[in-house]
């Protein structure tokens, strides 16, 4: 099975920061990595796929990168409807696995 | 886009079972494949199954931990997706998302609010 290990596990973070989350592949998986914002009491939302494409009606501030093994899920100015907690997924191989999950909460 | 509901979730005792649905709305239920996940309380989202759609090759696929107690399956004539869960144990307790795969396998894109079971 695929590991996914996402860090950090929270961060403490204000309105206007950049924040980056990290999620590796215990394998490569190419780009086959989505990215989702969960907020308390919802399910999920896809944020971006494919590693690097942006959902459409995500704001243009969420971005991510990486390929094989790495990838990163950017928030380049953080606004307070960003305060989440953010899961990265690989499809590239049964079983699917998330990542642990990352916590951004207010500084 | 489409819309998701699921239904069928409530208290049931260890040993078990329960039937969850979902029905789908808004978009060609045929043609994608469905997942069910699933998040206990307080933490992080466990992939719990997979259905193919009608495009590609068929398959399902369970996650270890329900392999042999869990059946997926749909009626696409219904747009309905369900999971029969058998031999229920208490860290199955969780709320149970119904998703639907991309259209290009790639992740998850729409997804149910959810149905909570718990297993006491």
């Amino acid at each position: 099975d695929i590991q996914m290990t996402q860090s950090p596990s929270s961060l403490s973070a204000s309105v206007g920061d950049r924040v980056t989350i990290t999620c590796r592949a215990s394998q490569g998986i190419r780009n086959d990595l989505a990215w989702y914002q969960q907020k308390p009491g919802k399910a999920p939302k896809r944020l971006i796929y494919v590693a690097s494409n942006l959902q459409s009606g995500v704001p243009s501030r969420f971005s991510g990168s990486g390929s094989g093994t790495e990838f990163t899920l950017t928030i380049s100015s953080l606004q307070p409807e960003d305060f989440a907690t953010y899961y990265c997924l690989q499809h590239n191989a049964y079983p699917r696995t998330f990542g642990q999950g990352t916590k951004v909460e207010v500084k | 886009e489409g819309q998701l509901v699921e239904s069928g979730g409530g208290l049931v005792k260890p040993g078990g079972s329960l039937r969850l649905s979902c029905a789908s709305s808004g978009f060609t239920f045929t043609t994608y494949s469905m997942n069910w996940v699933r998040q206990a309380p307080g933490k992080g989202l466990e992939w719990v199954s997979s259905i193919s759609g009608s495009r590609g090759r068929s398959y399902i696929y369970y996650a270890d931990s329900v392999k042999g107690r869990f059946s997926i399956s749909r009626d696409n004539a219904k747009n309905s997706l369900f999971l029969q869960m058998n031999s229920l144990r208490a860290e199955d307790t969780a709320v149970y998302f119904c998703a639907r795969e991309g259209y290009y396998e790639d992740g998850m894109d729409v997804w149910g609010q959810g149905t909570t079971v718990t297993v006491s």
